[in-house]
């Protein structure tokens, strides 16, 4: 298995674009996460999908933030219109159902909003 | 709520020494809990976890983890440490739920 495949690996964009991150997790998984990184706040859950239904979006920061997975194998996170405090290591994971299951994450997504 | 907390942001060790990175953490009933590694400009690498059983687990790479319950603690351990075991190190606990809630990390750094 590939792994959790997240795509574009950098992003450079100017405030206010429109900018969205792609997510494919472990075939088989049923639990996906979105989390952000930051030197000042660590590691930070955005948003839980199980079975492709957002279960707590509560850590999504605003509106500006949304996120869809539209089938098993494909997730996006986007930001519109994008702000320069929006610069983070935006990470993928997947894992199965169960508070017992390691999550498997992705190599992230560097963002950097100018 | 729960909570994880590396007291230590960081630790340097010389290579072969043993290595140790601490966690404890705070959590409503039965915990499962996590170590991850993560080297620069990559994602979190899963390491091993405790959900039930015996105290003491093996993981990847060498590593093990001891599990206190009464001292709410779960510390990371390598017999004898490598350079390439530089990296930063997460510790993370779940509840009965989706939720992992990651400690701060701490930095590891082993000299030749």
């Amino acid at each position: 298995d590939a792994g959790v495949i997240q795509s574009p690996r950098h992003e450079v964009t100017e405030m206010g674009q429109e900018v969205t991150l792609r997510c494919k997790p472990i075939s088989g998984h049923n639990s996906l996460f979105w989390y952000r990184q930051t030197m000042m706040r660590g590691l930070e859950l955005l948003i839980y999908f199980n079975n492709n239904v957002p279960i707590d979006d509560s850590g999504m920061p605003e509106d500006r933030f949304s996120a869809k997975m539209p089938n098993a194998s494909f997730s996006t996170l986007k930001i519109q219109p994008s702000e320069p405090r929006d610069s983070a290591v935006y990470f993928c994971a997947s894992s199965f159902t169960g508070p017992g299951n390691e999550q498997f994450f992705g190599p992230g997504t560097r963002l950097t909003v100018l | 709520a729960q909570s994880v907390a590396q007291p230590e942001d960081q630790v340097n060790v010389a290579e072969g020494n043993p290595l140790t990175v601490k966690c404890t953490y705070s959590v409503s009933g039965n915990p499962y809990l996590f170590w991850y590694v993560q080297y620069p400009n990559r994602g979190l690498q899963f390491l091993l976890k405790y959900i039930t059983g015996d105290n003491l687990v093996k993981g990847s790479y060498g590593f093990e983890a001891e599990f206190n319950k009464s001292q709410t603690s779960f510390h990371l351990k390598k017999p004898s440490a490598l350079v390439s075991d530089s990296a930063l190190y997460f510790c993370a606990v779940r509840g009965n739920d989706y939720k992992l809630s990651f400690g701060a990390g701490t930095t590891v750094t082993v000299r030749a």
